[in-house]
């Protein structure tokens, strides 16, 4: 099990292009979460997904961000029309509902805005 | 909503004392409590997972304590070493998601 895998790693744009990230998450565990974090803060919840089912979106996740889970297995999450606001590191973590609730995230992928 | 406060932000201490670092919640209905490390740029990496029901968990140097019924946990690490530099994030399981605080950014000096 190599753990939870993101990429790409690091993305530099330029403002009103649209990104895709990527995660993979520990296999076999059915909750995957995308998480947000600023310099010098702690990580912000995005949204997260049960299997293929997105259950819950922040009021961070504004019209410009989707996120996808087909067959629940990988996870992409989509920034269109970026801006520089967006610049920031996405963390994905996973975890097995039926377990005893540890959340292991991934190196995440940080978004730089231009 | 539940919020998360790390006492000190910032600390340095020197190589072998221990390390006392605080985290506070808000709510204390929580599903469990996680303290993860992480290094510059990098990711988090699990320390240790306090179930609701628990008072305190180890692994190593590290041990951390729980009481829910005043929203605290405490991340103890004993004889610190320069490769414990890192921020330490506490995590609060509740309402199918983790809320965190911003962290402690320890220094342990040579």
């Amino acid at each position: 099990d190599t753990g939870v895998s993101q990429n790409p790693r690091h993305k530099i744009t330029k403002r009103g292009q649209n990104v895709t990230f990527r995660c993979d998450p520990i296999s076999e565990h059915n909750r995957l979460y995308w998480y947000r974090q600023t310099l010098g803060q702690g990580p912000e919840f995005l949204t997260y997904f049960q299997n293929e089912a997105q259950l819950e979106k922040s009021r961070l996740l504004s019209d410009r961000f989707s996120a996808e889970r087909p067959k629940g297995s990988f996870s992409t999450l989509e920034i269109q029309r970026t801006e520089q606001g967006d610049s920031a590191m996405y963390l994905c973590a996973s975890t097995f509902v039926q377990g005893n609730g540890e959340l292991f995230f991934g190196e995440g992928s940080r978004l730089t805005v231009l | 909503k539940q919020e998360v406060t790390q006492i000190p932000a910032a600390l340095s201490v020197p190589e072998g004392e221990n390390l006392v670092l605080n985290c506070s919640f808000t709510d204390s209905a929580i599903y469990n409590l996680q303290w993860f490390r992480q290094d510059p740029g990098k990711g988090l990496t699990s320390l240790l997972l306090i179930q609701s029901s628990q008072r305190e968990q180890t692994s190593g140097r590290l041990n951390a304590s729980l009481d829910k019924s005043s929203g605290r946990s405490t991340l103890y690490i004993a004889a610190s070493q320069p490769g414990d530099s890192a921020t330490y994030l506490c995590a609060v399981a509740g309402n199918n998601r983790l809320a965190f605080g911003k962290g402690n950014q320890v220094v342990v000096i040579p």
